[in-house]
């Protein structure tokens, strides 16, 4: 079953706004991972945000984290047509175990 | 660094058949995780090796699915006597033994069954 739900499920803008896809989550996790998937294509990873913080950027990539509220929200700035795929949120909970549980994902439209 | 290769990419099969599929991982990684992802939902997890041992499955693995990895290199995942709801993208990941898990994931092999 899926750990987390995105919202928006689909997000299109114009090339050079901001996107922002939030990620919620059911139980406590160790770490935070945000993945976009290229249409038919395999996932790659976009950056990784511990538990014990609270915002982190990456280029144009801007993370936050609220443990209080298990929400996360991916914000894309100067967004281009080469963004547009699908975007998943993915948790572990640590102690131990692998397992990762991806979100059902926010596919984003960047509109040249 | 080749990165995470998986084989076939497209397979189809007939309900009632077997199939296997590969997964090379990035050669460094002890690593390596099997997903299955249908139509619009993320990648669900489905198991988890560190070297050869097995140590995570997913109740979604049924015993119509094994999944190997010998030598603690690559891996595959058999499915027994297919299903049409067995039709999905078979992904493979593999990571370091970082503690923050970044995956690096395969293109996939996609799963067709008539």
């Amino acid at each position: 079953s899926q750990q987390g739900e995105e919202d928006p499920q689909a997000l299109s803008i114009q090339e050079g706004e901001n996107a922002t896809m939030n990620c919620s989550y059911k139980t406590s996790i160790n770490n935070l991972q945000w993945y976009r998937q290229n249409s038919g294509r395999g996932l790659v990873h976009l950056i990784l945000i511990r538990s014990n913080e609270r915002e982190k950027h990456s280029g144009r990539l801007r993370v936050t984290l609220d443990t209080s509220k298990k929400s996360s929200s991916l914000l894309i700035t100067a967004s281009r047509a080469a963004d547009t795929a699908s975007y998943f949120c993915a948790t572990d909970r640590g102690g131990g175990y692998q397992k990762v549980t991806f979100g059902t994902g926010t596919k984003l439209q960047v509109i040249p | 660094d080749t990165g995470v290769s998986q084989n076939p990419r497209h397979k189809i099969t007939k309900r009632g058949q077997n199939v296997t599929f590969r997964c090379d991982p990035i050669s460094e990684h002890n690593r390596l995780y099997w997903y299955r992802q249908t139509l619009g939902q993320g990648p669900e997890f489905l198991t988890y090796f560190q070297n050869e041992a097995q140590l995570e499955k997913s109740r979604l693995l049924s015993d119509r699915f094994s999944a190997e990895r010998p030598k603690g290199s690559f891996s595959t995942l058999e499915i027994q006597r297919t299903e049409q709801g067995d039709s999905a993208m078979y992904l493979c990941a593999s990571s370091s033994s970082s503690p923050y898990n970044e995956q690096f994931f395969g293109p996939g092999t996609r799963l067709t069954v008539l």
